[in-house]
């Protein structure tokens, strides 16, 4: 199976700073890596796939890059609404996995 | 656009249980179906998925030999038939749309679930 690390663990940012988070995958998956945010007690809410793509609807702070084994998701200006925790998942092959999440607080 | 789970519960250990995934607004037979869990206080684990016919179906080895994904598109909709549970299949079920995008480089798909359901909590417990 393909093991998706996610760093960091958790994190505190100001409203208006930079985020990024960074997620490797075990073995090469190409740009077959989407992104998720999820709020406690809700469904996970898709906001890139294939890397870099934009989910409609999601705000343009939002954005994706990488390709192989190391991938990123940046937020270019954090929002109150920002807060959650974030996953990234691939497709590349089944099983398809995802990494352990990203908590992400406001400070 | 929207699905919704539903058919989850208490159940023993070694019990069955099947849950039901209701699609609207959509069409439903054009699009890939997944499940996915995710237990109490922790991370997203994909459970399985099945092709828009029906034909092809994969599950992860957790589940394997237990669970079975099936879909009804003339009903719109998935269902996931789950045998011999243990008290580590506790989860809340997230039933998602997966849709799929082409790389003309490649002629590769890409897959990505962008409509979730609420989930179906289940409990397995005696």
């Amino acid at each position: 199976d393909i093991q998706m690390t996610q760093s960091p663990s958790s994190l505190s940012a100001s409203v208006g700073d930079k985020v990024t988070i960074t997620c490797r995958a075990s073995q090469s998956i190409s740009r077959f890596l989407n992104w998720f945010q999820q709020k406690p007690g809700k469904a996970p809410k898709l906001l890139i796939y294939a890397a870099s793509r934009f989910q409609s609807g999601v705000p343009s702070r939002f954005s994706g890059s990488g390709s192989g084994t190391d991938f990123s998701l940046t937020i270019s200006s954090l929002q109150p609404e920002d807060f959650g925790t974030y996953f990234c998942q691939q497709s590349y092959t089944t099983p398809w996995t995802f990494g352990q999440g990203t908590k992400v607080e406001i400070k | 656009v929207q699905v919704v789970e539903s058919g989850g519960g208490l159940v023993q250990p070694g019990g069955s249980l099947r849950l039901s995934c209701s699609a609207s607004k959509f069409t439903f037979s054009d699009y890939y179906m997944s499940w996915v869990r995710q237990a109490p206080g922790k991370g997203l684990e994909w459970v399985s998925y099945i092709s828009s016919s029906g034909t092809t179906i994969y599950d992860a080895d957790s589940v394997k030999g237990r669970f079975t994904i099936s879909r009804d598109n003339a009903k719109n909709s998935l269902y996931l038939q789950m045998n011999s549970l243990r008290a580590d299949d506790t989860a809340v079920y997230y039933c998602a749309r997966v849709s799929r995008a082409i790389n003309l480089e490649t002629a590769h798909y890409y897959n990505y679930m962008d409509v979730w359901g609420i989930g179906t909590m289940v409990t397995v417990s005696s």
